[in-house]
């Protein structure tokens, strides 16, 4: 099952502007983390966020955390086309387990 | 450091048939999770190991089984195939200090039943 959902569940913009994708979730959690998947391939991790973190940066990379409202968002400043991908994040709930559950995922699509 | 290796990267297989699918973790990581990415349902956990262990099991029918090896590399076996399997397997190697672990996944293994 999956722990929550992703908004929006696509997304256009132009090369230079800035993306914003949200994802909410229903457990409490440890942390959470934000993955990008080009077309299909493997998972690549962007960045991870703990629960008692409420924003986090990484290069172009903008994470917010909020567990009061269960939602986190993950900001890319300045998108190039590279970016163009899907985004999820997915949420790790165990204090022994390294078990992760994903959003549905935003797709992202950059234009040159 | 080498990253998370997964073998074969494709495969075709007739339904009835069995599979297994193989993925090495990073060096030093003693966690392998995998899990089953389709359109429908998204990417959902099908279980852990760690040190060998089963910690952890997703709703998947019996017929998706696995195991860790003391060297940390991990199968996963789907038998009796079924045309609904088809989709891509991810596994995710981590240290295991969960509280604060990232996951890292390999390329993936898309498996096609016919």
């Amino acid at each position: 099952s999956q722990q929550g959902e992703e908004d929006p569940q696509a997304l256009s913009i132009q090369e230079g502007e800035n993306a914003t994708m949200n994802c909410s979730y229903k457990t409490s959690i440890n942390n959470l983390q934000w993955y990008r998947q080009n077309s299909g391939r493997g998972l690549v991790h962007l960045i991870l966020i703990r629960s008692n973190e409420r924003e986090k940066h990484s290069g172009r990379l903008r994470v917010t955390l909020d567990t009061s409202k269960k939602s986190s968002s993950l900001l890319i400043t300045a998108s190039r086309a590279a970016d163009t991908a899907s985004y999820f994040c997915a949420t790790g709930t165990g204090s022994n387990t390294g078990k992760l559950i994903f959003g549905q995922g935003t797709t992202l699509q950059v234009k040159p | 450091k080498a990253g998370v290796t997964q073998t074969p990267r494709y495969l075709i297989k007739t339904r009835g048939q069995q599979v297994t699918l193989s993925c090495s973790p990073i060096s030093g990581h003693r966690s392998v999770s995998w899990y089953q990415q389709t359109p429908g349902q998204g990417l959902q956990f099908l279980f852990e190991y760690f040190s060998e262990t089963q910690r952890n099991k997703g709703n998947f029918p019996g017929r998706f089984s696995g195991r860790q090896f003391s060297n940390s590399r991990s199968e996963m076996n789907v038998s009796t195939l079924e045309l609904g399997d088809s989709a891509l397997y991810l596994c995710a190697s981590s240290s295991g200090r969960w509280e604060n672990t990232e996951a890292f996944f390999g390329q993936g293994t898309r498996l096609t039943v016919v």
